[in-house]
């Protein structure tokens, strides 16, 4: 089945611009979804199709997607960014939702 | 406002059975695929399965494939996953998420319910 992979974590100083990668094999080729995810709460949509941004989703987040690596970019981040993301897409050929391992953003 | 809850979570032995459920409401809800995804302690999302709107079509992880059932009740608006031979690797939050097709994703999300498997 397909895989994705993202980095286990990511740091970065409030103020200043967060990515987090998900890497597939032709990733550019599918749908990406991203959510938030914090302890205790229900995860958050927060990215869909490579760059859509949900209702009530601020424009600090963005997305994009192209060849082997989507990326999720959170620009002046807050210590209320301070979560897990994790990408995702459906994988049409095996017919199932694939999720990569998750990254785990820390706002220093 | 959409609304997903979820129930049935507890503890239960290795080989053991329990029933999940989920209530949504604020939604067309028979229009719409629904979703398993769990988490297990200390690890991240793992998608379960799937059922399409009007319940004619389901979809299984490899790791459960065989043990789980996803079923729904549109008159009810319920959503159902009968887990059946349980293993320690179960042990997990279980959320259901309303799935809008592969350009949205899972747009909204229960709070969970936690199984825990063991003896």
């Amino acid at each position: 089945s397909y895989v994705l992979t993202q980095p286990p974590s990511v740091s970065v100083a409030p103020g200043q611009t967060a990515r987090v990668t998900c890497g597939g094999i032709n990733i550019g080729r599918e749908s990406v979804h991203w959510y938030q995810h914090k302890p205790g709460q229900a995860p958050v949509l927060v990215i869909c199709d490579d760059s859509d941004r949900p209702s009530g989703i601020p424009e600090r987040f963005s997305g994009s997607n192209s060849g082997n690596t989507a990326t999720l970019s959170i620009s002046r981040v807050e210590a209320g960014d301070e979560a897990d993301y994790y990408c995702q897409v459906w994988d049409s050929i095996s017919d199932q939702g694939v999720f990569g391992g998750g990254t785990k953003l820390t706002v220093l | 406002e959409v609304h997903l809850l979820e129930s049935g979570g507890g503890l239960v032995e290795p080989g053991g059975s329990l029933r999940l459920s989920c209530a949504g409401s604020g939604f067309s809800f028979s229009r719409y695929a629904l979703s398993w995804v769990r988490q297990a302690p200390g690890k991240g999302l793992e998608w379960v399965s799937t059922i399409n709107d009007t319940g004619g079509s389901t979809y299984y992880a490899d790791s459960v494939k065989g043990r789980f059932t996803i079923s729904r009740d549109n008159s009810k608006s319920t959503l159902d996953l009968q887990v059946n031979s349980l293993r320690a690797e179960d042990t997990a939050i279980y959320y259901c998420a309303r799935y809008n097709g592969p350009y949205t994703g899972f747009d909204y999300w229960g709070q969970g319910t936690l199984v825990t498997v063991s003896s």
